[in-house]
């Protein structure tokens, strides 16, 4: 069974100063890996995905995530956060044809942008 | 366009008391369905996934139960809530006759405080 681990619980960050969410995720087999955002009670909205291809992929809001199939990695990056990127950041996996199709999360990443 | 409706935004229930919190998806057919719980400072927890009509997968043993009396219908339930029941609820869908796209769709949530 695939299970993902984000390192970090909470990230404070400077207004206009870069941010790395850290993501690792244990499968034997393939996988589609996703990040999402989640601002405060509200549903989640996608970020971006990896399916396949380029390992670098870009998003929306000026975030990216690098693939790194050696590391079992995915880590998500922006060059310079504002204010409003102050949420909840979530990692996710998926295997393909795996029963009922399910994502699993990891536990989440609060980032605060402080001014 | 897909669009996925959940209600209610907030309940507040008394303990022992009854629940049903409803999911509603448009713009796709056969989708498959899933019930997260959120808890207070943790991740998403995967409740139950349908692939289809009255076909129902609990992930974890609770005081909750999942039905999909529809194809785009799906519901949380329980006959007696417990304290520990108190959460955010998402309700999300994937994949569906005409949707090629790999990722999962979320509702607004249900905030729901069991007191």
């Amino acid at each position: 069974a695939q299970s993902v681990t984000q390192l970090d619980s909470q990230v404070p960050v400077f207004e206009e100063a870069p941010v790395e969410l850290r993501c690792n995720y244990s499968s034997s087999v393939s996988v589609y890996l996703f990040w999402y955002v989640q601002y405060p009670n509200q549903g989640l909205q996608l970020l971006l995905k990896y399916l396949s291809g380029s390992t670098l992929v870009k998003g929306i809001n000026g975030f990216e995530a690098e693939f790194n199939k050696s590391q079992t990695s995915f880590h998500l990056r922006k060059p310079s956060v504002h204010i409003s990127d102050t949420a909840e950041y979530f990692c996710a996996v998926s295997v393909g044809g795996a029963a009922g199709n399910k994502l699993t999360f990891g536990g989440g990443t609060r980032v605060l942008v402080k001014p | 366009s897909q669009t996925i409706h959940q209600w209610p935004a907030t309940l507040v229930q008394p303990v022992g008391s009854p629940l049903s919190l409803e999911c509603t998806v448009e713009g796709t057919s056969n989708p498959n369905l899933y019930w997260y719980r959120q808890a207070a400072g943790r991740g998403l927890q995967l409740l139950f996934y349908s692939v289809g009509i009255g076909q129902i997968s609990s992930e974890v043993p609770q005081n909750l139960s999942a039905s999909r009396p529809q194809d785009r219908q799906f519901i949380l339930s329980s006959k007696k809530l417990l304290l520990s029941d108190s959460g955010f609820y998402l309700c999300a869908w994937r994949g569906g006759q005409g949707f090629t796209g790999t990722e999962a769709f979320f509702g607004q949530g249900t905030r729901l405080t069991v007191v």
